[in-house]
């Protein structure tokens, strides 16, 4: 069984630039949660795919946007960085369940200067 | 809304000693509870998780979890820590309808010779 992986593990970017943060899904499952780790504090849920939708969102402005594809991997966006978006960005995948465990990623650590 | 609340954000602890780490949450309904460890430079990795039955919960690696409705808390336990237990632990909440994760802030636990 494949587990939750993600890609790059770092990337450092310029204020006002954009990235792609890549995610791909644990085998079997269709729902993928992406979540922003400041240093220092628990994750921030940013928003939440299930099968190529978007099933939530959490207190982020519109320039966070992503994306699941077909195979359920997805991706998360960011527009116009800002210093403030520097974070750890975990993706964490689960059945389409109310119930079901969410599986982190290792994430990807992304540095705004 | 939910909320979570780790009274501690940092325990020191001799090898070998017991160990709790103490969590509460807040939310006028059922919810689903979860306890994650972090490790330096790493992501999320399940310990255990609460969604019915047994108020008592074992998860990986000795710790384990009371689930107790009238105080609200979801405590974490392990009776005979190691080195490797030193990690950033993170308590979760998911249910009434929001299929996100709510963290807490996290509790260091750090573990000494």
């Amino acid at each position: 069984e494949t587990g939750v992986t993600q890609s790059p593990t770092h990337l450092i970017k310029t204020r006002g630039q954009q990235v792609t943060l890549r995610c791909s899904s644990q085998s079997g499952h269709n729902t993928v949660s992406w979540y922003q780790q400041a240093l220092g504090q628990g994750p921030q849920f940013i928003f939440q795919y299930y099968r190529e939708e978007e099933n939530g969102r959490g207190n982020f402005p519109p320039r966070f946007s992503g994306l699941q594809f077909p195979n359920y991997s997805s991706e998360l966006n960011v527009n116009a960085l800002e210093l403030d978006d520097s974070a750890l960005y975990l993706c964490a995948s689960s059945l389409r369940s109310s119930t079901d465990t969410q599986y982190f990623g290792p994430g990807t650590r992304l540095t705004v200067l | 809304a939910q909320s979570v609340t780790q009274l501690d954000s940092q325990v020191p602890v001799f090898e070998e000693a017991p160990v709790e780490l103490r969590c509460n949450y807040s939310s006028s309904v059922s919810v689903y509870l979860f306890w994650y460890v972090q490790y330096p430079n790493q992501g999320l990795q399940l310990l255990l998780k609460y969604l019915s039955g047994s108020t008592l919960v074992k998860g990986i690696n000795g710790f384990e979890a009371e689930f107790n409705k009238s105080q609200t808390s979801f405590h974490l336990r392990k009776p005979s820590v190691h080195i490797s237990d030193t990690a950033e632990y993170f308590c979760a909440v998911l249910g009434g309808g929001r299929r996100a994760l709510t963290f807490g802030s996290g509790t260091r636990l750090q573990v000494q010779p």
